[in-house]
């Protein structure tokens, strides 16, 4: 357990209106990320950060965008959302060297209708 | 293209018996490797990890997964199944300098 919280952990909206879930760590990690989960194609990234506002685009950034101004909290917004946005939203830490590794919060499931 | 592949979507397997889950992966050196669990509606979970060293590595609940370099793998294994371990699995490498790369997942289910 890393400390990372997400919340909403379950938000229904609908099309065309923005939306924001945030990420919150405990454990000052300089890496957080934002990942999508879709049947059939695992955990796919949309957004990293690797501080205090320094982020960059993963495999599927459009229509989502990214803020830290905060090392504990890290915001991804759909600006105007579209139903193929509805998935499960999963915010990652990863621990620098040596142990390198990833850990994840429990997850935001968005509905888009 | 570079990428992980999990050939199995879904195995069942029966509690007691062993379980082996398939990860292969396309990059010219070798990436880190890692193993993760999720349970429905849960978050992902670490099981194991491999870096170097020795090519079979141990990983928490009786897990653990060979390397082989010549096959571009990295199996997951399991003795003999609980029926708690009903899950999905993921694969997971890190190329060198990239951010993770996670594959499509293998569905596990267990026949009491």
């Amino acid at each position: 357990d890393a400390g990372i919280t997400q919340s909403p952990r379950h938000k229904v909206t609908e099309t065309g209106t923005p939306v924001t879930l945030r990420c919150h760590q405990t454990e000052n990690h300089r890496y957080m990320y934002w990942y999508r989960q879709d049947p059939g194609h695992g955990l796919r990234l949309i957004h990293y950060s690797y501080g205090v506002k320094d982020t960059d685009k993963g495999e599927v950034s459009d229509g989502y965008s990214v803020s830290r101004s905060k090392t504990e909290d890290f915001l991804l917004t759909l600006e105007s959302a579209t139903s193929s946005q509805t998935s499960v939203y999963f915010c990652a830490i990863t621990t620098g060297t040596p142990t390198y590794e990833q850990y994840f919060g429990p997850g935001t499931r968005l509905t888009v209708t | 293209a570079q990428s992980v592949t999990q050939p199995d979507i879904h195995i069942t397997v029966s509690e007691g018996a062993s379980l082996e889950l398939r990860c292969n992966y396309s990059y010219g050196a070798t990436p880190y490797l890692f193993w993760y669990v999720q349970s429905p509606g849960q978050g992902l979970q670490l099981l194991l990890k491999y870096f170097s060293g020795d090519t079979l590595v141990q990983g928490i609940k009786g897990f653990e997964a060979e390397f082989k370099r010549s096959q571009s793998s990295f199996n997951l294994r399991k003795p003999s199944v609980h029926w708690s371990d009903a899950a999905e699995y993921f694969c997971a490498v890190v190329p060198y300098g990239q951010n993770f790369v996670f594959g499509p997942g293998t569905r596990l289910s267990v026949l009491p």
